[in-house]
């Protein structure tokens, strides 16, 4: 099972709110990251965790705060979004924090911020 | 720090025609190289990817690449084009940080359409 679980699908929030976004894998990965894209471009990496540890922050604003509670899940919490954070967010996972190792992606959360 | 160029953001083929995807690398060091695809409103997909065991990486889905030192290129080639085949591709480098971790830097992506 080579499957990246993210949850929910659809997010509209408001520039007020709070919400989370979830991310899950049972491949025993021991590597989960956080990617943006943006419409028409690539994935940008937000942060990576390896072996439950924040290994990455790519300067991203505080209002996207990471967590990873285990070795299976990925959360990202948002608050104070603005609209341009309005994006596709991915969640990958790999075996290792590797340069060879596959990051399996899962089908992303379409965030849109009012 | 390692980087990809994709040489034409669109490419337009026909059907049962070759797909020849371009990808330039700037690295000093052998480069760990990646091709995914992307559905609309998906996640991405490995396609294939060149790790230095063999210099033609054969794929999912027919495709497959070569790794050319002397062109610095790795790229995405499949016989006959299927329909099925439209999608983004994103060729990828995998690029080692100050803190030691590693991370996939993607290029800017082409848009394969594939005509009947």
């Amino acid at each position: 099972d080579t499957e990246v679980t993210q949850t929910p699908k659809h997010l509209v929030m408001g520039m007020t709110n709070k919400k989370s976004l979830k991310c899950e894998q049972h491949m025993g990965h021991r590597a989960m990251y956080w990617y943006k894209q943006k419409a028409k471009k690539p994935p940008e990496l937000m942060f990576v965790y390896s072996y439950e540890k924040l290994s990455i922050n790519e300067s991203v604003p505080s209002r996207f705060s990471p967590e990873c509670p285990n070795s299976s899940l990925l959360n990202l919490h948002l608050h104070a979004l603005q609209p341009e954070d309005s994006a596709l967010y991915l969640c990958a996972s790999s075996q290792t924090n590797g340069g060879t190792d596959t990051q399996y992606f899962g089908p992303g959360t379409r965030l849109t911020v009012l | 720090a390692q980087s990809v160029t994709q040489l034409g953001s669109h490419v337009s083929v026909s059907e049962g025609a070759l797909v020849l995807l371009r990808c330039n690398y700037s690295s000093s060091v052998p480069p760990y190289l990646f091709w995914y695809v992307q559905y609309p409103n998906q996640g991405l997909q490995l396609l294939l990817k060149y790790t230095s065991a063999a210099t033609l990486v054969k794929g999912i889905n027919g495709f497959e690449a070569e790794f050319k030192k002397s062109e610095t290129s790795f790229h995405l080639t499949k016989p006959s084009a299927h329909m099925s085949d439209a999608a983004e591709y994103f060729c990828a480098v995998s690029d080692l940080t100050q803190g030691g971790s590693e991370k996939l830097v993607f290029g800017k992506g082409t848009k394969l359409t594939v005509n009947p």
